[in-house]
């Protein structure tokens, strides 16, 4: 199975922050990479597609990029409502796996 | 507007057995995959299993592999998990996740709120 790891599993950073959250992938999975936000007691919500398509509706502060197996989403100016936990997620083939997740904390 | 509502879910003995449902709205349903996510108190993500529209393929992951039946009505836009030989480590927030095609792989891109499985004695 394809192991997807992320760091770090803290952040602490402000309002107004450009943050960079990295995923690893075990092994080549051609940009086949989701990131979701969660809120406290909500369901994900998708941001990124393709390792860097913007989910429509999305703010345009995230991005997502992708060199070999190492995917990142950056917030570039972060927002009180910014603050959760992020994952990312292969879906190569199955079993689709996720990362264990970036809490985002306000400093 | 898409809408995915869980039901479902309670309180269970282990070794015990639970469907869960999911009613499905705002899309044409019959051409979506769709698949179950779920969620261990204070943990990560994890999926859990995946059917085709037309339900002839199916994915499971191995912990639920022979225990878990996904299954889906068409006619009714609703989508199934019957869980059997339920384990404590089962218990966790079950969401309902549509898949969305893009260039012949899936990922999830909308989900519904949840429902809580717990499997204790």
């Amino acid at each position: 199975d394809i192991q997807m790891t992320q760091s770090p599993s803290t952040l602490s950073a402000s309002v107004g922050d450009r943050v960079t959250l990295t995923c690893r992938a075990s092994q080549s999975i051609n940009s086949w990479v989701a990131w979701y936000q969660q809120q406290p007691g909500k369901a994900p919500k998708l941001l990124i597609y393709k390792a860097s398509s913007l989910e429509s509706g999305v703010p345009s502060r995230f991005s997502g990029s992708a060199s070999g197996t190492e995917f990142t989403l950056t917030i570039s100016s972060l927002q009180p409502d910014d603050f959760a936990t992020y994952y990312c997620q292969h879906y190569d083939t199955y079993p689709y796996t996720f990362g264990q997740g970036t809490k985002l904390e306000i400093k | 507007e898409v809408q995915l509502v869980e039901s479902g879910g309670g309180l269970v003995q282990p070794g015990g057995s639970l469907r869960l449902s999911c009613a499905a709205s705002g899309f044409s349903f019959i051409r979506i995959a769709m698949g179950w996510v779920r969620q261990a108190p204070g943990k990560g993500l994890e999926w859990v299993s995946t059917i085709s529209g037309s339900g002839g393929s199916t994915y499971y992951t191995d912990s639920v592999k022979g225990r878990f039946t996904i299954s889906r009505d068409n006619s009714r836009n609703t989508l199934n998990l019957q869980m059997n030989s339920l384990r404590a480590e089962d218990t966790a927030v079950y969401y309902c996740a549509k898949h969305l095609d893009y260039g012949g792989k899936q990922y999830f891109d909308h989900w519904g709120q949840g429902t809580l499985v717990t499997v204790s004695s």
